[in-house]
């Protein structure tokens, strides 16, 4: 069955504290992992794709790796303004229009 | 041009109302997805056009009714909503089509609120 599971569900940092989220998958035939922002109120906000193990994506102070199993989002020293929700997803394995998404991190970036 | 824009923001109704959630974009999509996020939960596939058709709805119950009227509206709408409806209501585009479906483009959904 596909799976997709975030860790930790919550996350304090001081600002500057730098720190990683996890994201694990089940899934067969990996077409993609996809990470999100979200803050309160809005619509996700699309990240980064990963494809293959070994890949990594960066934007500002976030980067994306991805294993066969899971995959990472290091934040480098945060800003308060980095604090939101952290969403990974993979779609199903059948070939259809659906994503799985994870439980998400809550991130808050204390200044 | 990833933006989407939904109206309206927020909506208040009771259970015997109907009303509709729009969605519009420009600059060309495959498909558009419809999504319901409940609060601390991740949002949860209701439909799914592809080219202006529907391809997948995800068992949701018939007091939902999308439309697609042309490739930049997508539509919602609601009749005899029950109060565990309440929730945010997302639109999505996806550029890279159905089969491409990871990277989705949201607006910033209608928070609707069902009495």
């Amino acid at each position: 069955e596909d799976q997709v599971t975030q860790s930790p569900e919550a996350l304090r940092l001081q600002e500057g504290e730098s720190s990683s989220l996890n994201c694990s998958y089940t899934v067969s035939g990996l077409r993609g992992l996809f990470w999100y922002r979200q803050d309160p109120g809005k619509g996700p906000e699309f990240l980064f794709t990963l494809y293959s193990a070994g890949e990594e994506k960066e934007k500002e102070r976030l980067k994306a790796t991805l294993t066969k199993k899971e995959s990472f989002l290091h934040i480098t020293a945060p800003k308060p303004e980095d604090s939101a929700t952290y969403l990974c997803a993979v779609p199903r394995s059948s070939n259809t229009g659906k994503l799985i998404f994870g439980q998400g991190t809550t991130l808050q970036v204390k200044p | 041009d990833t933006e989407v824009t939904q109206t309206p923001k927020h909506l208040v109704m009771g259970m015997t109302n109907k009303k509709s959630l729009k969605c519009e974009q420009h600059m060309g999509h495959r498909a558009m997805y419809w999504y319901k996020q409940k609060a601390k939960k991740p949002p949860e596939l209701m439909f799914v056009y592809s080219y202006e058709k529907l391809s997948i709805n995800e068992s949701v119950p018939s007091r939902f009714s999308p439309e697609c009227p042309n490739s930049s509206l997508l539509n919602l709408h609601l009749h005899a909503l029950q109060p565990e409806d309440s929730a945010l209501y997302l639109c999505a585009k996806s550029v890279g089509g159905i089969g491409n479906t990871g990277e989705l483009f949201f607006g910033e959904g209608s928070r609707l609120t069902v009495l």
